[in-house]
Parts: structure tokens; C-alpha cells; sequence
């Protein structure tokens, strides 16, 4: 079975600052969907940035980008440029290309001060 | 606009008290799904939905039902509430429930059994 561990419960930084989380994942196949999703107090889930295992370059999405390293299996997401909007709770998710559900790791809440 | 609604958004009920909370899509998705979010161990797949009439169990289906009867409804039903059902839910849906596809999610639903 998948699992994802995400091994930072908490993390605060100053607004401006780059912060990255991290991520990893444990599975037997070669072909597989990463995502980060954020959860703002409203509790909306809002998909931030998706990765495809087979793709060697690392996605980005404006300010969000990741850091892609299948054969550790690791999946960390860097915020360049933090803005106070991006204090939420970030999951990283993980998911089979067979697989009928999305595998969550525990959340890493991100506080950004002003 | 393309959303996935749910309803009640909060709810108060005691234990054993049958409920269903309620999920509907308009985008004419073809896969849904059940999670719920407990601090410290992310999102879980309660049950999902391949299509009308075809429902199967995900990690933690025990104490919960669904139906899938029209293809945008898909309810989740508590027949016997229990406390350590105090959760917050998310419906999801994709267009046919495949890796790559964006899952789109509910706004969640609260629920506090006493």
C-alpha cells in the first residue's frame, strides 16, 4: 500500500521569505500522480501543483514549484516570494495511475507573519 | 459555474441519530468520492463512486453508507452516528476518476456527534 509522510507538522516564516516542504512517499509502481493541495481557514481544498512520475522536470506553477526526486522518493514544495495568502494547511497527496483515490499525507501547517 | 456543492455544511447530532450528508456535482463527472480529515492523519477515502449504481469501499467505510442512484448525487448516510465519527467531510469528482485529472472538492461538511 501507498503511504505519504510529510514530517513537518508546523513551519512559520516572514512574508517575502522562501519556504520549502517536504515530502515523501513510499510505492511499488512506476507510474503515479503527486500533487500539493492547500486547505486556507476556509477549508476549500485547492489544488496547487500536480507532478507526473515519468516527467523529469519539475513542475512549477508561478511562485509554487517542486523539487522531484523519484529514486529517493521525495516530493518537496518550494513558495518563492511568501505572501501572508499562503498561510494554509499544505497536503501532499499521491496517486496511482490504476488507483481509485488519492493517498494524503498528515498536512504541514504554514503560517506566514507579516 | 462548475462546483461541487455540499450540504448541511455544519452539523450538531447526537449518537445514533441517522443523518446524510449531501454531495452534488454539475460538471456531469462520471467518478466521486467520500474523504474524511482527521487532525494529524490527513484525508481518507471513505467510499467512491466508478459511476451510477457502482459504488466500492475505500479505507474506512465502516459506520457509513452511499448510493449513487443520478449521476451528479452521490450522499454519504451515517445510519447510527457514533462520536468518533466527529470529522470534517469532503465530497470529490473527477471526470472518470483517472490519475492525471483534477479532482475537484466540496466545501466540506463539520460533523460534531455528541
Amino acid at each position: 500500500a501507498q503511504t505519504v509522510t510529510q514530517s513537518q507538522p508546523e513551519m512559520s516564516v516572514q512574508e517575502a521569505e522562501t519556504v520549502t516542504l517536504s515530502c515523501t512517499y513510499d510505492t511499488s509502481e512506476n507510474n503515479y500522480y503527486l500533487f500539493w493541495y492547500k486547505q486556507p481557514p476556509s477549508r476549500q481544498m485547492i489544488l496547487v501543483i500536480r507532478q507526473e512520475a515519468y516527467k523529469q522536470q519539475n513542475a512549477t506553477e508561478n511562485r509554487f514549484s517542486v523539487n522531484f526526486q523519484k529514486a529517493a522518493k521525495s516530493f518537496s514544495l518550494k513558495i518563492s516570494d511568501s505572501q501572508l495568502g499562503d498561510t494554509a494547511m499544505y497536503f501532499c497527496a499521491f496517486k496511482g495511475k490504476g488507483a481509485q483515490k488519492l493517498v494524503f499525507g498528515q498536512g504541514t501547517r504554514l503560517t506566514i507573519n507579516p | 459555474e462548475a462546483q461541487v456543492t455540499q450540504n448541511p455544511r455544519y452539523l450538531i447530532t447526537v449518537t445514533g441519530k441517522k443523518l446524510t450528508v449531501t454531495c452534488s456535482q454539475n460538471m456531469n463527472h462520471e467518478y466521486m468520492s467520500w474523504y474524511r480529515q482527521d487532525p494529524g492523519l490527513g484525508l481518507r477515502q471513505i467510499y467512491y463512486s466508478m459511476n451510477v449504481e457502482v459504488t466500492d469501499k475505500g479505507d474506512v467505510p465502516e459506520g457509513y453508507k452511499v448510493s449513487r442512484k443520478e449521476k451528479r448525487n452521490f450522499p454519504l448516510i451515517l445510519e447510527s452516528p457514533s462520536p468518533n465519527q466527529t470529522s470534517l467531510y469532503f465530497c470529490a469528482s473527477s471526470l472518470t476518476g483517472q490519475a492525471q485529472e483534477t479532482q475537484y472538492f466540496g466545501p466540506g461538511t463539520r460533523l460534531l456527534v455528541l
